[in-house]
């Protein structure tokens, strides 16, 4: 069965550094998304994209923040320079028509 | 600031009983309603969608909605400890929208033995 594929599964990194969270959506779907979760949170919608542009995005998502899909699989969140309270599970998700599938996250932490 | 809300629980019921799972949502326009579970450490698992009045069944589980008083509720029939985990609630917003979701905090579930 297709599935959101997502890497790394743990990035470490310090304050100020620029990370890079991969994400495969499934290959069929159209619509994806990037959500996040602070540990013991809700999860928070971050950035939807399609047809190759932001089609939407939340207050969270400031100038630090950029997506991409460089390629016809790969679907990117980069966070410029990092702070503290980005530490987080970050959700790649996609979706064809209704329902949206989630990947298996990215633990971000930043020390 | 659209909010969905859930009783965070924890919700505990003895296996094979009926454990029901509730959500409010203050978009009165919202279109399109997930229940998602999510087990420690993991990411949100789909287990049923519901787009109109009226209940949904899909094995165990039925989901409920009512539109018109902005409620949508999640019954899991013969519970099992495997299903002991937290209920997200999430819905998708009227209007222009390409399918965000604004979930709920979670209802934490406890089937015990």
């Amino acid at each position: 069965e297709p599935e959101v594929t997502q890497t790394p599964s743990h990035q470490v990194t310090q304050m100020g550094q620029e990370v890079i969270l991969r994400c495969v959506p499934i290959s069929n779907h159209l619509y994806f998304y990037w959500y996040r979760q602070i540990l013991g949170q809700k999860v928070e919608f971050l950035v939807s994209f399609y047809n190759n542009e932001i089609s939407e995005k939340s207050e969270i998502f400031d100038d630090q923040f950029s997506v991409e899909r460089p390629d016809g699989s790969n679907f990117t969140l980069k966070i410029r320079s990092t702070k503290l309270e980005d530490s987080a599970m970050y959700f790649c998700a996609s979706r064809n028509q209704g329902e949206q599938f989630f990947g298996p996250g990215t633990r971000l932490t930043v020390l | 600031q659209k909010e969905v809300e859930q009783n965070s629980g924890p919700l505990s019921v003895p296996e094979g009983a009926i454990a029901s799972l509730n959500c409010t949502y203050s978009d009165r326009v919202s279109q399109s309603f997930f229940w998602y579970r999510q087990y420690s450490g993991k990411s949100p698992e789909l287990i049923m969608s519901i787009y109109s009045n009226g209940d949904k069944e899909d094995g165990r589980f039925t989901a409920q909605l009512n539109k018109a008083s902005q409620y949508v509720s999640l019954l899991i029939r013969d519970s099992q400890p495997s299903d002991s985990a937290t209920y997200l609630c999430a819905v998708t917003p009227g209007g222009t929208s390409y399918g965000k979701l604004t979930f709920g905090q979670g209802t934490i579930l406890t089937v015990h033995p």
